[in-house]
């Protein structure tokens, strides 16, 4: 079973801020926070990923609270072609395991 | 990170019939995974595959049904056996585990079984 919960869906004006929010509250201390999006008919394309500090990236920025117990993935200035199925995903960093996706946020930027 | 060729992209296939999936990757890699997106439902995990190993399989998948082959570190094969339309989905590999990249994901085969 997925460990997050994020919201079924989102709205943003384009141009604008776009805040997602996801909770981990049952997080490990060796796991990380993977965000994934996934564009109509595409596969999941990687978005960026912590462990507890703030990343930072050309797409987007992670902000993981103190606690870890949940994030905010947020695109600063959000396009249309940011229109997609958001997926937070936490798991362990060592060795290649496998990815538990939850139902995702469906994000829709608005014009 | 690595690039991953899907093939078919998509296929009209009849009840009772199998399907063969191909995923090829440009580098070599341990784990390559295989998973099922129904329509309008999210990625739900079929196997783990291994070079030189059985796969290994989720819940309410068996290998009977999609049988897995991973016949050297580049390349995987998944067969969708006997289909029905319940197997009408987006069939998708993935391969990864790199700290920098996550995991990369194949284009996806989108099949219709009639």
């Amino acid at each position: 079973d997925a460990k997050t919960t994020q919201p079924p869906s989102m709205d943003c004006a384009e141009g604008r801020a776009a805040n997602l929010p996801c909770n981990h509250s049952t997080i490990s201390g060796n796991e990380y926070v993977y965000w994934y999006r996934q564009i109509h008919s595409q596969g999941p394309q990687y978005i960026i990923h912590g462990l507890k500090n703030n990343e930072t990236n050309e797409m987007a920025s992670l902000i993981i609270t103190e606690d870890r117990k949940s994030s905010t993935l947020t695109l600063p200035h959000a396009t249309l072609r940011d229109t997609a199925v958001y997926y937070c995903i936490v798991r362990a960093a060592q060795g290649a395991q496998k990815l538990v996706f939850g139902q995702g946020t469906r994000l829709t930027i608005n014009p | 990170s690595a690039v991953i060729s899907q093939k078919p992209s998509r296929d009209i296939c009849q009840r009772g019939t199998s399907l063969t999936i191909q995923c090829q990757v440009d580098s070599q890699v341990t784990m390559m995974f295989w998973y099922r997106q129904q329509p309008g439902q999210s990625l739900t995990l079929i196997a783990t595959a291994n070079q030189g190993s059985e796969a290994t399989y989720e819940s309410g998948f068996v290998i009977d049904k999609f049988p897995i082959s991973r016949p050297n570190l580049t390349f995987s094969t998944l067969t969708v056996s006997n289909m029905s339309p319940e197997d009408s989905s987006i069939y998708l590999c993935s391969v990864g585990g790199d700290r920098v990249y996550g995991y990369t994901f194949g284009s996806g085969t989108r099949l219709t079984v009639v």
